[in-house]
């Protein structure tokens, strides 16, 4: 079965720049999701979109921007980035109904330098 | 968002039925229960939910206790690729589906 797919595996960056993170869901589900977990952290919720839409955000910095395309891949977008932002995002997707599992992808190892 | 509680670790012998408690006492009615685990470093994986009946599927079973204030996932015959962390999550789905991943339980199945 399809799974989620995530692009690029790892990133490495240096300090005030930019990257850019793709994520495409499993065909014919209509949300996506974006976490981030640091080191020795547990997952946190980045922000979420339904039907290309925004749906709901947690606490992604201003510094972050993402987008659902019309063909519903989703883009996460991190300007100045910092050491801090050194992490694995992942990106989840669901059919919201009925039951709203959500099914996540590998990830992207982010690491700032 | 209800909260919920879980022991941050528990041991398993292989081939056991491992059974992993967690406690939301604050949940509502209509907020519904869902588990999840993550493997090292893996993106984390939907096992099983539930509202009020108990629950059946190929990866595990989901007790929820009369008044819903507690449940308990069991794997009823766990093996060493079950190591995982695993997350009980309250949710109310239509309103909000978002996961708020609390510390989880650390599950140490040895041989």
């Amino acid at each position: 079965a399809a799974g989620v797919i995530q692009s690029p595996r790892h990133l490495i960056k240096e300090k005030r720049e930019t990257a850019t993170l793709k994520c495409y869901p499993i065909p014919r589900h209509d949300t996506v999701y974006w976490y981030q977990q640091g080191p020795g952290q547990d997952p946190q919720f980045l922000i979420s979109f339904y039907e290309k839409m925004q749906s709901d955000k947690g606490s992604i910095p201003d510094r972050f921007s993402a987008q659902q395309f019309s063909d519903y891949h989703s883009e996460l977008n991190m300007s100045s980035l910092e050491l801090g932002d050194s992490a694995l995002y992942f990106c989840a997707s669901s059919l919201r109904k009925p039951t709203y599992e959500q099914y996540f992808g590998p990830g992207t190892r982010l690491t700032v330098t | 968002d209800a909260k919920t509680t879980q022991p941050p670790s528990m041991d398993c012998a292989e081939g056991r039925a491992a059974n992993l408690p967690c406690n939301h006492s604050t949940i509502s009615g209509n907020e519904y229960v869902y588990w999840y685990r993550q493997i090292h470093s893996q993106g984390p994986q939907y096992i099983i939910h539930g509202l009020k009946n108990n629950e059946t599927n190929e990866m595990a079973s989901l007790i929820i206790t009369e008044d819903r204030k507690s449940s308990t996932l069991i794997l009823p015959h766990a093996t060493l690729r079950d190591t995982a962390v695993y997350y009980c999550i309250v949710i109310s789905p239509g309103y909000t589906d978002k996961l708020i991943f609390g510390t989880g339980t650390r599950l140490q199945v040895f041989p």
